[in-house]
């Protein structure tokens, strides 16, 4: 079984619309959780840390939920420059374990 | 300031031939990792240096990988008599090593390796 399971997607939707899709990930002794962004043939980077108590930034939003093992991003008001891979990552001590990422493309 | 550099951007190479990947961490940082990101495949983790403290190798998938990083500072990832199956983007990344399980690693621009 893989550490961090993710639906591949693609999700394909319009400007302005919401999108939300998640992750599950298996070992409960996970220590923290992050959200990281990955565009064609580049390096990740940090969109958001996961907090138990879920957390905001801007037209993103991001759900931990430790008891069921499952982390949930929603992104609001879809711009053209959503398009990308969102990686969902899990720490344990220092080592990070990616999924294999969901695809969001926005169409105009 | 500078980020995470790594070089060769692209490597090809023939099988069964020796290559070294080179990273350059943000300065300052004192923890470095290397992670292997295969088609169609999550990042997986190879290889970890803390300080001076003995790396975590246990990502690292067959004797024919090592990495060392000389002076705190640079690192190298090795991969002797390569295969097909080793072909792949290699990312380094480093962070401060200060702030415990929430920090954040930054990724350089990877090598992207592939074995005829």
């Amino acid at each position: 079984r893989k550490e961090v399971e993710q639906d591949p997607g693609p999700f394909n939707v319009p400007e302005g619309a919401t999108v939300a899709f998640n992750c599950t990930y298996s070992n409960s002794a996970s220590q923290s959780f992050f959200w990281y962004r990955q565009d064609c043939r580049k390096e990740p980077k940090l969109l958001m840390s996961v907090y138990s108590s879920g957390n905001e930034d801007g037209r993103f939003t991001a759900q931990l939920n430790r008891a069921s093992q499952y982390i949930s991003l929603l992104i609001r008001d879809s711009k053209l420059s959503d398009s990308a891979t969102y990686l969902c990552v899990v720490n344990m001590r220092y080592k990070l374990s990616f999924g294999a990422g969901t695809t969001v493309t926005v169409r105009a | 300031g500078a980020g995470v550099s790594q070089s060769p951007s692209n490597k090809v190479t023939e099988k069964g031939k020796d290559v070294e990947l080179r990273c350059d961490p943000i300065s300052g940082h004192t923890a470095l990792y290397w992670y292997r990101q295969s088609l169609g495949q999550g990042l997986e983790f190879l290889i970890y240096f803390q300080g001076n403290s003995a790396p975590d190798k246990s990502g690292l998938p067959s004797d024919r990988f090592s990495a060392e990083r000389t002076g705190g500072s640079v690192s190298t990832l090795t991969i002797q008599r390569t295969q097909q199956e080793d072909s792949a983007v290699y990312l380094c990344a480093s962070s401060t090593g200060l702030a415990g399980p929430w920090e954040t690693q930054y990724f350089g621009p990877g090598t992207r390796l592939l074995v005829l």
